[in-house]
């Protein structure tokens, strides 16, 4: 079966950095998102990963290894508006999206 | 409108009961989805679309139907409702199926099926 694990809630404080992980067993792979979704809301787009390496976008990075089935979103800075569940979503071999369950990142003062 | 609307936002239903909800957008895209969105789960698909006068199957399509009659509109019909189809409800669109086009979603119908 086709499988994406986060972990389900992380804590960090305000100002400092946090890297969100995610593995995936999916039946191929043709790229990999990132959303942020607050709560009460519907997700919003961050990243698009699809080859190997770090790709920065201001105070949000994502990274990606294929051979590993493994991509981190990695969060410098941290608000108190960065509160919020991220999500990880593969492309598999027919192109459908396979979502995660989603971290629930909570920042402290 | 600018982007994707939903409605209702949100609703309580007795069982057994029709429910049509809808969902529109105004970027001209191609592709329409419909998910769903549970706690401790990932966002499940229920049904898409291609392009308009098309539709298909995802995850989780018994229980709803759907229709794709023009490019802005696919709303999503439970039949005869159940309390396991208590969820929020996302609408999303691409500009073209799968592939690596992002999708946008709209914000969101929170349904109670009692």
């Amino acid at each position: 079966g086709q499988n994406i694990d986060q972990p389900t809630e992380m804590t960090a404080t305000e100002g400092a950095i946090v890297q969100i992980n995610c593995t995936y067993q999916t039946s191929g792979f043709n790229g990999l998102f990132w959303y942020q979704q607050h709560a009460g809301e519907a997700p919003t787009f961050l990243s698009y990963n699809v080859l190997d390496g770090l790709e920065e976008k201001g105070r949000f990075s994502s990274f990606l290894s294929r051979s590993k089935g493994y991509s981190y979103l990695l969060l410098k800075e941290l608000q108190m508006k960065d509160s919020a569940s991220y999500l990880c979503a593969v492309i598999d071999s027919n192109y459908q999206l396979i979502w995660g369950a989603g971290t629930k990142l909570i920042i402290k003062p | 409108i600018a982007g994707i609307t939903q409605a209702p936002t949100s609703q309580i239903l007795a069982a057994g009961r029709r429910m049509t909800l809808r969902c529109t957008q105004d970027m001209r895209h191609n592709a329409m989805y419909w998910y769903r969105q549970d706690l401790g789960l990932g966002l499940r698909l229920i049904h898409y679309s291609n392009t308009a006068g098309t539709t298909g199957k995802g995850e989780v399509p018994d229980g709803y139907s759907v229709s794709r009659a023009n490019t802005d509109d696919f709303p999503l019909t439970l039949a005869s409702a159940v309390p396991s189809q208590t969820s929020v409800y996302f609408c999303a669109s691409s500009l073209v199926k799968g592939g690596t086009d992002t999708q946008y979603f709209g914000p969101g119908t929170r349904l109670t099926v009692l």
